[in-house]
C-alpha cells in the first residue's frame, strides 16, 4: 500500500449531483489535511482534523464537508457544487506532534459542469 | 499567519544546467519542506528541512533559519526535472498548527 491513497483519481459531476472524496493513509499518522489547488494559484488549506477531531476549517462553504471517522481515513463531501469549484483536490497527513512531515496524496482532479 | 514566497516564478534551462530556487519565509518555522509537483499532480517531497543543509542526488537543500530562508539546489538539471517546485512551512509561533502554507511555486522547464 502506498502512502496516502486518493479515490477517484478524476471526478466529472453536475452541480446538482452529491459526490464523495476518500484518502487513506497508511503511515501511522494522527494529522490529515485537505487542499485545493485551483488553476494558477498556490495551495490552498481547507481543512485539518488532528486525532480524528476538526481542528482548522479555513472559511470553506458548507458544500463541502468533510469526515474522518479515524485517524487513517478522510472524505469530503461534495453537494451543489459550482463551476468555480473545479480544481486539483489533495490529501495529505503527517503526525500532530515531532516530525511534522507532511506526505501527500496524488490528488483528485474534479471537474463541475 | 506566515507568508511564504517563492522565487523566481518561471525559470529555464538548458539540460545539464544548474539551478538555485528560493524560499523566503516571514515566521521562525518548525517545518519546511520543499516538494516537486509532477504533470499528474502529485507533490513529491523532496526535503524536509527546517534548518540545516541536506543532499539526495543531484538535489540539495539549505535552509538558514535565523535569516528566514531556503534554498533548493538543482544540478545538472535533466528533463524529468521538469514541473513545479513548492516550498511549504510552518510557523513556530502558530501553536498547535501543523498545517504547511505554501509558497506560489517555482515553474521549471528544461529543454533538451
Amino acid at each position: 500500500e502506498t502512502g496516502v491513497t486518493q479515490t477517484p483519481r478524476h471526478l466529472v459531476m453536475g452541480m446538482t449531483n452529491k459526490k464523495s472524496l476518500k484518502c487513506e493513509q497508511h503511515l501511522g499518522h494522527n494529522a490529515m489535511y485537505w487542499y485545493k489547488q485551483s488553476a494558477k494559484k498556490p495551495l490552498e488549506l481547507m481543512f485539518v482534523y488532528n486525532f480524528k477531531e476538526q481542528t482548522e476549517n479555513n472559511s470553506v462553504p458548507s458544500r463541502f464537508s468533510p469526515e474522518c471517522p479515524n485517524s487513517s481515513h478522510l472524505f469530503l463531501h461534495l453537494h451543489t457544487l459550482q463551476p468555480e469549484d473545479s480544481a486539483l483536490y489533495l490529501c495529505a497527513s503527517s503526525q500532530a506532534t515531532g516530525n511534522t512531515e507532511a506526505f501527500f496524496g496524488q490528488g483528485t482532479r474534479l471537474t463541475v459542469v | 499567519g506566515i507568508q511564504v514566497e517563492q522565487s523566481p516564478p518561471d525559470l529555464i534551462l538548458q539540460e545539464g544546467a544548474n539551478s538555485t530556487l528560493r524560499c523566503n519565509f516571514s515566521d521562525s518555522v518548525n517545518n519546511l519542506q520543499w516538494f516537486h509537483q509532477n504533470p499528474w499532480g502529485q507533490l513529491i517531497n523532496l526535503f524536509y528541512i527546517p534548518s540545516g543543509t541536506k543532499q539526495n542526488g543531484r538535489l540539495s537543500a539549505t535552509t538558514v533559519a535565523t535569516e528566514r530562508y531556503s534554498l533548493l539546489y538543482i544540478s545538472s538539471s535533466q528533463t524529468t526535472d521538469s514541473g513545479v517546485y513548492f516550498c511549504a512551512a510552518v510557523s513556530f509561533m502558530d501553536t498547535g498548527r501543523r498545517a504547511l502554507t505554501f509558497g506560489s511555486g517555482t515553474r521549471l522547464q528544461v529543454q533538451p
